[in-house]
């Protein structure tokens, strides 16, 4: 079946460090990835996606490249702020249509 | 840009009642909505898709006479928990889909969440 596994939160850390949050998936065929963010208070929101292998989804800073080498879209900051401190999930999707798979969520927080 | 509005955020209930969570989108037309929830550090599982004017679809171990969807316009989806337990407590979210638009163009509630005593 389809499914995402990411690393474990929360994690913390200070203000202009460097930030990965690991996300591997099991999915048939060839399935869209996705990062989404939720920020307190508020709905998830598309942070960026890649629909296919080796494809780079960047978005505010932060960057993930579809490696289905490893099976894996680790989200990667170089320079976080207190402003990134959500949860980030990892989501595929097997097709345009079918609903999406989400991981467990990683909550980030940073300090100044 | 779209806004899905989900409410209450948060509800506490008695063993027994039942609750409704409400999901509008406000600016747009949702002809498919989505049902998650998520238990304690496990990951947002799929509950039930609901089309506009028909019957929701539930996923396998989803208890639908437990877990009432209505989808009876295009801005309003609604769940309600019948005669809720302690084990219903959990983080409930709604998403919706415009119409003809994939799946990266999904909108987000900000959850509600969900405790019964």
């Amino acid at each position: 079946g389809n499914s995402v596994t990411q690393m474990e939160g929360p994690v913390t850390l200070s203000e202009e460090a460097f930030l990965t949050i690991n996300c591997t998936y099991t999915a048939t065929g060839y399935p869209s990835l996705f990062w989404y963010v939720q920020y307190p208070g508020e709905g998830l929101q598309l942070l960026l996606k890649a629909t296919k292998a080796d494809d780079k989804g960047s978005n505010k800073g932060f960057e993930a490249t579809y490696r289905k080498e490893t099976t894996s879209f680790h989200l990667e900051k170089g320079s976080v702020q207190v402003s990134d401190s959500a949860v980030y999930f990892c989501a595929l999707s097997p097709s345009g249509n079918t609903p999406l798979v989400f991981g467990k969520g990683t909550r980030l927080s940073v300090i100044a | 840009g779209a806004v899905v509005s989900q409410h209450p955020s948060w509800v506490i209930c008695k063993s027994g009642t039942s609750v409704k969570i409400e999901c509008r989108s406000l600016d747009f037309q949702a002809t498919t909505m989505f049902w998650y929830r998520q238990f304690p550090k496990q990951s947002l599982m799929l509950m039930a898709t609901s089309n506009e004017g028909s019957k929701a679809t539930y996923e396998q171990g989803v208890e639908k006479d437990k877990f009432l969807i209505n989808h009876a316009s295009l801005t309003l989806s609604t769940l309600t928990v019948t005669s809720a337990h302690p084990e219903d407590s959990s983080f409930y979210i709604c998403s919706a889909r415009r119409q003809g638009v994939a799946n990266e163009k999904l909108f987000f509630g900000s959850g509600t969440q969900l405790s019964v005593l």
